[in-house]
């Protein structure tokens, strides 16, 4: 499957604390995007790193991404409240060789910050 | 600038009826995409054009679904004689110029249209 895999389902933690999860996948990739979706709002684009690429920060997120394990991780460090989401990994893949532009999404880890 | 939009927002239809969901992206943004989202999961594919080619449907679930981009800018979603099971929610991404080499740029999403067949 070219689905990525995310992994736990659901995390619940304490603001403040920091998050991880992670993704899993089987298929070559170009580059792996993480997005956020609040409760009944939209998709929201966080970090994109590239198959040459190891690690990525964007204020409190770091990204990792091991080809090699075809795993990459989202960390979250000092979570907020407002980080309640559902967070997902969107792998762009080649297809022969040809770039290619569509993303193929995990179903998530929905991830709670209480107050 | 204003962001991708789609409309309408909400659309109640009777099974057997024709739909039409609008998308409207990014000005200038070349890469246009159709995902569908089932409640609880995560997005998946149908379509995607480069300017008004369209390059890949190959997730378009049959042939009663089927898209378009006659100017290379709004893009029309059309599914025909809809049934229960295509309730879900029709996203539209577009991104700011078609994949290649190494670079793919970010997709940033319209806030969807809820499809409801009843």
């Amino acid at each position: 499957s070219q689905q990525g895999e995310e992994d736990p389902q659901a995390l619940s933690i304490q603001e403040g604390e920091n998050a991880t999860m992670n993704c899993s996948y089987k298929t070559s990739i170009n580059n792996l995007q993480w997005y956020r979706q609040n409760s009944g709002r939209g998709l929201v684009h966080l970090i994109l790193i590239r198959s040459n690429e190891r690690e990525k920060h964007s204020g409190r997120l770091r990204v990792t991404l091991d080809t090699s394990k075809k795993s990459s991780s989202l960390l979250i460090t000092a979570s907020r409240a407002a980080d309640t989401a559902s967070y997902f990994c969107a792998l762009a893949t080649n297809a022969g060789g040809t770039s290619y532009g569509k993303l193929t999404f995990g179903q998530g880890t929905i991830l709670t910050v209480h107050p | 600038g204003a962001g991708v939009s789609q409309s309408p927002r909400y659309k109640v239809t009777k099974r057997g009826q024709d739909v039409a969901l609008r998308c409207d992206p990014i000005s200038g943004h070349v890469s246009l995409y159709w995902y569908r989202q089932a409640l609880g999961q995560g997005p998946e594919f149908l379509t995607y054009f480069n300017y008004e080619a369209q390059q890949d449907k190959s997730g378009l679930p049959n042939d009663r679904f089927s898209a378009e981009r006659p100017e290379g800018s709004i893009s029309t979603l059309t599914i025909q004689r809809t049934e229960q099971r295509d309730s879900a929610m029709y996203r539209c991404a577009s991104s700011l110029s078609h994949p290649s080499g190494s670079s793919y740029n970010e997709q940033f999403f319209g806030p969807g249209t809820r499809l409801t067949v009843l």
